[in-house]
Parts: C-alpha cells; structure tokens; sequence
C-alpha cells in the first residue's frame, strides 16, 4: 500500500459526459501528479500540482483540467469524452516537487462506451 | 528530446531463468534512472533506481546498472519467480523549467511460469 489514495475505483460513462477522477497523496506529499495509462499510448504524465499550483504539464487535453486542494487532495476532471478517452487514470505523490521516488496510487480505470 | 526506449515484449520465462529486460536512453545530462514494477491491478511501484553513471540499483533481486557509454539501464534477475510476473517500466526523470517529472518506457510484460 503506496498510501496514495484514488476514487473511484471504476468508472463506466458515456461518451460526452463529465467525470470527476479524485486522488488522496501520501500524508505530508506537497506534489501530485497525473498519469494516463493506455494500451496504444503506454504511460502519459498529464500534469503536476505543487502545494495547491500547478508545476509542470504534459499531454493533457484541453479537455481536461486538474486542481489540488487546500488539503492537498487533487481532482482531475475531463470533459466531453470521447471513446479514445478510455484508460487507466494514476496519481502519484511526492514530498516535495524534486525528489526521486512517486508513489503511485492504484488508479482509476475509466470506460467510455 | 528525453525518451526511454525499453525491448518489447511480452517476455515469457520458466521459473528460476534468468532474466534481462533491456532499456535505453536519449536525455540531455545525466538523469536519474529507475525501473517501476506494475503488478496485475495495482499501480506502480518504484523498484529500484540509480542517480549517477556506473550506480547499480538493486532490491528483491532485480539489478540494473547505469551504462553512460551506452546510455542503458537494462533489468536483471538471476532466478525468477512466478511472482515476478507483473509488467516492467524503465523511466528518466527529466528537469523542465523547474520541474522534475518522470518519462516512461512503454512497458514490457513478463509472464513467469511454474
């Protein structure tokens, strides 16, 4: 058990629809990132946050769009999905936005039918 | 550009095989390297990594050295498990603007069968 936390486990939606994906990082982790795991893509960083601002960006859509919370608790939302959009979505945790180590959450698989 | 370039698989071995995973670089500098394991429905897991030329890496029997002259990183194991089955990601961590994130291989599988 990383400690990184991701709700829900599972999502089916339509395409066209809006999903909220929620990521809880380790106790103390001031960093999250996003990932996106697909069979034809492998895996993809989509965005950083550090302490409540974003950091870096990757491929991330402009559909998409994340934030991290007082808390530290960051969400991702995507927007009209698509099918294409169907993956596995991980955050990962650091302490700070420059060390070595991420720890991965266990992901959310999201469906697009 | 920064990559990771790691061979294809899936890769299918008897138990106690020996095991290499091959991984190569392109990155400006001299990045920290790691090996992530992903075990069937979890995430990843870091499984070992190396910061500087001629480092090894090593845990639960896995080792990987960083080759500068050859810009590798490859995955080894001398006698493999079942439970080794899981599939194996090779990544760079890469500075930008400040930053740091990691770039990922594309994954190979390994199948370990009794």
């Amino acid at each position: 058990d990383s400690g990184v936390t991701q709700t829900p486990k599972h999502l089916i939606t339509a395409t066209g629809q809006r999903v909220t994906l929620r990521c809880s990082p380790r106790s103390g982790d001031l960093s999250v990132y996003w990932y996106q795991q697909s069979l034809d893509q492998g895996l993809q960083f989509l965005i950083q946050y550090y302490n409540g601002e974003e950091r870096a960006k990757g491929n991330i859509l402009e559909r998409f769009s994340a934030q991290q919370f007082p808390d530290l608790h960051s969400e991702l939302n995507l927007s009209s999905l698509e099918l294409g959009d169907s993956a596995l979505y991980f955050c990962a945790s650091t302490e700070t936005g420059t060390t070595d180590t991420q720890y991965f959450g266990p992901g959310t698989r999201l469906t697009v039918l | 550009g920064n990559s990771v370039t790691q061979m294809e698989g899936p890769v299918t071995l008897s138990e106690e095989a020996f095991l290499t995973i091959n991984c190569t670089y392109t990155a400006t500098g001299y990045p920290s390297l790691f090996w992530y394991v992903q075990y069937p429905g979890e995430g990843l897991q870091l499984l070992l990594k190396a910061t500087k030329a001629d480092d090894k890496g090593s845990n639960k029997g896995f080792e990987a050295t960083y080759r500068k002259e050859t810009t590798s990183f490859h995955l080894e194991k001398g006698s493999v498990q079942v439970s080794d089955s899981a599939v194996y990601f090779c990544a760079l961590k890469r500075t930008q603007g400040g930053s740091e994130k990691l770039v990922f291989g594309k994954g190979t599988k390994l199948t370990v069968n009794p």
